[in-house]
């Protein structure tokens, strides 16, 4: 069971230019989200996804895009980075009963 | 706006001691509060949670208190280790299918030998 994991672990984007985080998770569940964390504001919730073709934005969606097509994928696209997106980016996962959440290891983002 | 309001920022503790972070919510829904502890370079994780039917709950050495009146609900962290040096979040969820966690901003503790 590797749980949520994440790639690419740093990645130094240019401003405007775009790309994709990848998240997986192996345990079967059925909700996925995708949080953003900056110094001393903690984790604000992005997207979530509550299963296989259903997505909602949560607190800070602007300037990011997700899709579900299957149960363990959850990619989030920045479609024009900024500045304002230098952030570490983490992905989690939960059964739909349950409330744990498990949260995969991050990604660390620069856009300069 | 911000429902769940976390302090301190950072708290130093000598080992031994007893840590104690607070939180406090505002959505009276809220109606699970765990507490997620998050090392450097690692996803948080969580560490222990309760439901607003207790006031208190006790795994090991950590500790939640709950005051559903004061909407109110604190880590206590006894006999703190260096181990336990990390940033610690709470945060807040309420029943339903988008279940969406409020987190506080964190807590640095740092626990000195």
């Amino acid at each position: 069971n590797a749980g949520v994991t994440q790639t690419p672990k740093f990645q130094v984007l240019k401003t405007g230019q775009s790309m994709t985080l990848q998240c997986a998770q192996d345990m079967n569940h059925e909700y996925m989200s995708w949080y953003r964390q900056d110094p001393g504001m903690g984790l604000r919730l992005i997207h979530y996804s509550v299963g296989a073709g259903i997505t909602d934005q949560g607190e800070v969606p602007n300037g990011y895009n997700v899709s579900r097509s299957t149960t363990e994928d959850f990619p989030l696209r920045l479609l024009s980075a900024a500045p304002s997106q230098t952030s570490v980016y983490f992905c989690a996962s939960r059964r739909g009963t349950s409330y744990e959440q498990y949260f995969g290891p991050g990604t660390r983002l620069t856009v300069t | 706006q911000q429902q769940v309001k976390q302090s301190p920022q950072s708290l130093i503790v000598q080992k031994g001691g007893i840590s104690i972070i607070n939180c406090a919510y505002e959505n009276t829904a809220f109606d699970y509060f765990p507490w997620y502890q998050q090392f450097p370079g690692k996803g948080p994780a969580l560490l222990i949670a309760i439901r607003p039917d207790v006031s208190e709950k006790k795994e090991g050495r950590f500790t939640i208190s709950f005051n559903k009146s004061a909407k109110q609900f604190s880590l206590h962290i006894m006999d703190s280790q260096p181990g336990d040096s990390a940033t610690y979040f709470c945060a807040a969820s309420s029943r339903g299918a988008t279940n969406k966690l409020i987190f506080g901003t964190g807590t640095l503790l740092a626990v000195q030998p």
